[in-house]
């Protein structure tokens, strides 16, 4: 079946620090979906890319596709404490089913 | 508001236990997802439900059942409860391929 890696699982950075998680497929997507958790919250949708190679800036995250539409990264620039959390990549098949992957934990220092 | 919502948000009892959460839609979205997170963040689905069509992971023991009186509901029973069923559960809804609103969680434990 398929299956989204996601590195690192946890990523501790002092505040202003950038951070960069990655999300890998075992099949060509048709889409990724990325999610965050905020500390006893439910995941909120961020975005959706469809496009290979599609970059999307939503303030300071920056979200990538890969050009095999297989592998996805999102970036946040100089983080700060409201970034704090899990984000989870999810990605979708052509046979409808999101699988999520396995989140990465930030931890922001101040 | 329009969300999703689920009931309880917190549920202690003991193994051997029956219970049921329940999970309400006003989207208007087709399908409707059960998830549980483990106390590592892992997020798997163990249901989905579309115009009466229930898909099932594999992987969920039968001692749970999905229950969709209509297409703005789908609840949750759990029989005979088990120490390794604590989690949270999550709710979910989309319509069609679009992203997924979550419901703000159960958090069941098991004693």
């Amino acid at each position: 079946g398929q299956q989204v890696m996601q590195i690192p699982q946890y990523q501790h950075v002092q505040e202003g620090e950038d951070f960069t998680t990655y999300c890998n497929s075992s099949t060509t997507l048709s889409n990724i979906q990325w999610y965050k958790q905020r500390p006893g919250g439910h995941p909120v949708f961020l975005i959706q890319l469809v496009k290979s190679g599609e970059v999307k800036k939503q303030k300071r995250l920056t979200f990538q596709f890969g050009e095999a539409k297989k592998n996805s990264s999102l970036h946040i620039t100089a983080t700060q404490t409201t970034d704090v959390g899990t984000y989870f990549c999810a990605g979708d098949s052509s046979a409808r089913q999101l699988t999520f992957g396995s989140g990465t934990q930030l931890t922001v220092l101040p | 508001d329009t969300a999703v919502s689920q009931t309880p948000k917190y549920l202690v009892t003991q193994m051997g236990n029956d219970k049921s959460i329940k999970c309400e839609q006003n989207l208007g979205h087709d399908t409707m997802y059960w998830y549980k997170q483990d106390s590592k963040k892992f997020l798997k689905i163990m249901f989905s439900y579309n115009n009466k069509e229930l898909i099932i992971n594999e992987t969920v023991p039968n001692r749970f059942s999905p229950k969709s009186p209509d297409k703005a509901h789908l609840n949750l029973h759990i029989n005979s409860l088990e120490l390794g069923d604590s989690a949270v559960y999550f709710c979910a809804s989309s319509q069609g391929a679009s992203p997924l609103h979550f419901g703000n969680g159960t958090r069941l434990t098991v004693t």
